[in-house]
Parts: C-alpha cells; sequence; structure tokens
C-alpha cells in the first residue's frame, strides 16, 4: 500500500473550471511536494510546503497538517494545464528522500 | 536555472546486454537520485548519493548498480538487463541537507527485448 494516496486518479474538466486534487500521506512529514509532468516530458516541482498554503499564478497549494492532507487547486484551467500531477512527500532526515504518490492525470478539453 | 541532463531519451538493449544511464547536473548538489517510472507504481527510488562516492540504496535496488565519481556526475548501470527492466528512469538533484526541491532530468526510456 502506498504511503501516500492521492485522489482522483484520473479527472477531465472543461476549460475554465476550478480544479481540486488531493494527496494524503500517514506520518508526520517535513514537508509535501506537488510536481507536474506534461506527456513525454520531464518532471518539474510546482511547490514545497510544510505548512499553510502558497499560490503561484493560478496554481493554490495548501496543507493541513493536523489532518494529513494537501490539496493542489488550479483556477480558470486551461488545456495546457493538462498532465500528470505528483504528490511527494518527505519524511525527514538527512538525505532528502522523497515518497511519491501514484499521480493524477489531469485533461482540460477546451 | 539548474539543469540536470541524461544521456539518452530513449534507448532499446537486449536482454543479458550491460547498461549505462548517465545524469550530470550543473549546480553543484550534494544529492543525485535515480528512479524509475511505471503506470499504477508512481516513481520509485533505486538508489540515491549524497556525496561522492557515496551511495545508498533505495526501495527497488535488485539488479542495478551506480557510480558517483564526481559530484556532478550520477550513473546508473544495469548489470545484465532484462525485460522487467523495462521503463522510463529519472534521475534528480538537491542541494544539502532537505527539505529541499529535486529537479528532475528529462527521463530516459529504455526498452529491453
Amino acid at each position: 500500500k502506498n504511503e501516500v494516496e492521492q485522489s482522483p486518479q484520473n479527472l477531465t474538466a472543461q476549460e475554465g473550471e476550478f480544479i481540486t486534487i488531493n494527496c494524503s500521506y500517514s506520518v508526520g512529514i517535513s514537508a509535501l511536494h506537488w510536481l507536474q509532468q506534461h506527456p513525454g516530458g520531464g518532471i518539474v516541482s510546482l511547490f514545497m510546503l510544510s505548512s499553510g498554503k502558497k499560490k503561484h499564478g493560478r496554481l493554490i497549494a495548501t496543507i493541513n497538517i493536523q489532518e494529513k492532507h494537501s490539496s493542489l487547486h488550479i483556477t480558470a484551467s486551461h488545456p495546457r494545464d493538462s498532465a500528470v500531477y505528483i504528490c511527494a512527500v518527505d519524511y525527514g532526515g538527512a538525505t532528502n528522500k522523497l515518497i511519491f504518490g501514484t499521480g493524477t492525470l489531469l485533461a482540460v478539453q477546451p | 536555472d539548474v539543469k540536470v541532463t541524461q544521456s539518452s531519451r530513449y534507448l532499446v538493449k537486449r536482454t543479458g546486454e550491460k547498461v549505462f544511464l548517465e545524469c550530470v547536473q550543473d549546480m553543484d548538489h550534494e544529492n543525485m537520485f535515480w528512479y524509475r517510472q511505471d503506470p499504477g507504481l508512481g516513481l520509485r527510488l533505486i538508489y540515491f548519493s549524497y556525496d561522492v562516492k557515496m551511495k545508498e540504496k533505495g526501495d527497488i535496488p535488485e539488479g542495478y548498480s551506480v557510480s558517483r565519481e564526481k559530484k556532478e556526475r550520477f550513473s546508473l548501470i544495469l548489470e545484465s538487463a532484462s525485460t522487467n527492466q523495462t521503463s522510463m528512469y529519472l534521475c534528480a538533484s538537491s542541494s544539502g541537507r532537505g527539505p529541499y526541491e529535486q529537479y528532475f532530468g528529462p527521463g530516459t526510456r529504455l526498452t529491453v527485448t
């Protein structure tokens, strides 16, 4: 069983819709990462957060440490947001190892 | 900008061949990682290195070895490739002692026939 659970696994949205992707984890962490992977492309880091909320353009990431849960929101979605979104957690320690969720495949239709 | 490069985007090898995958980063990062990515399983850590000549096993090291002779370069070696090693291989690097962002290379899609 993966220690990092993402939902939904697949998501189809219409352009302009507000999108939420969820991530839950099992024990305390030092940081949580949201990553983006376009088809055939490499992985890009979107956010790293350990508390509260971060915003970058139309993307917002929140984390609730007590509930061990994080959400990635996309406002005013666009077809270019179509990608796999991956949640990963850092359980601490000196070596920056990450445990990854299996990803959410998002398709935004025009 | 941090740049992580991998030696090949696509590679086709035969069963039993020795395979070398190379990764180079240009930001003087201490930590380097090799992952494989398979549908439905996500990214899984094969090996990582936190300093030159230092390495630690990840979650799935069987059938793989690594080498880090210089800080900027981390090699993944498949001693005798098998079909179940057909996968996407991703290298990443990060700075210092975490938590820090990891920067990923473009990936190598390896097919073993």
